[in-house]
């Protein structure tokens, strides 16, 4: 089944205490991307990847940093958390180029609270 | 004023009723997105427009390029199609950078 996961679906922290949320696709997609939905405000890009080693900032990057070393991963880094990146975070992935249907596919979505 | 604009913010239709949410936006684009999310959290991919008109079963997108604008349109209405429907474009300067609306928050009463 075609499907994009994130870990943890929940968590709270407290601040400062680094924390990483993982995404894994296993569609093959070459472009991935990290986004918060927080009230209000609506969905935000964090970051977004082209391709393995390829990454570039959103609209929000602050207080975030991602790698992609392997195509089918793009973990979310909070180096050191506060209170205002408690949010709900949402990873997606779709096949690059003109050629297809441009499709989201995004994961579960995973809670986060910084106390 | 935000890139991108959907309304109305919040719409209560009758089951059966055509349901029509708009999308108008300011920057140049590559190509527009039409995303449900149901309220268990999760968001689904429902269109992407880059010209024309897409049609899948009971849901309709256009996008008028030159006007800036979108529709997402559902006929015959079901209690089902209950959902926050978001716009979101995407950058027309070769990368990927997407921009989204607030979303419309669709509830079709039975």
């Amino acid at each position: 089944e075609a499907q994009v996961t994130q870990n943890p679906r929940y968590l709270i922290t407290v601040t400062g205490k680094k924390l990483t949320v993982t995404c894994s696709q296993n569609m093959n997609h070459e472009y991935m991307s990290w986004y918060r939905q927080d009230p209000g405000l609506g969905l935000r890009q964090i970051y977004y990847s082209m391709n393995v080693e390829v990454t570039d900032k959103g609209d929000v990057p602050e207080g975030y940093k991602v790698s992609r070393k392997e195509k089918r991963n793009f973990p979310l880094i909070l180096e050191s958390p506060s209170p205002n990146q408690t949010s709900l975070y949402f990873c997606a992935s779709k096949r690059s180029g003109a050629w297809n249907t441009g499709e989201l596919f995004f994961g579960e979505g995973s809670r986060l609270t910084v106390l | 004023k935000n890139e991108v604009e959907q309304s109305p913010q919040n719409l209560t239709a009758q089951e059966g009723e055509f349901i029509t949410i708009n999308c108008s936006y300011s920057v140049g684009i590559s190509a527009l997105h039409w995303l449900q999310q149901h309220p268990g959290g999760g968001i689904v991919s429902l269109f992407m427009l880059s010209s024309g008109k897409k049609k899948h079963g009971r849901l309709i997108a256009t996008i008028n390029i030159q006007e800036k604008h979108s529709s997402l349109h559902i006929t015959a209405s079901h209690p089902r199609d209950s959902a926050v429907y978001i716009c979101a474009v995407r950058s027309n300067f070769g990368n990927e950078k997407l921009t989204f609306g607030t979303g419309t928050r669709l509830t079709i009463i039975p």
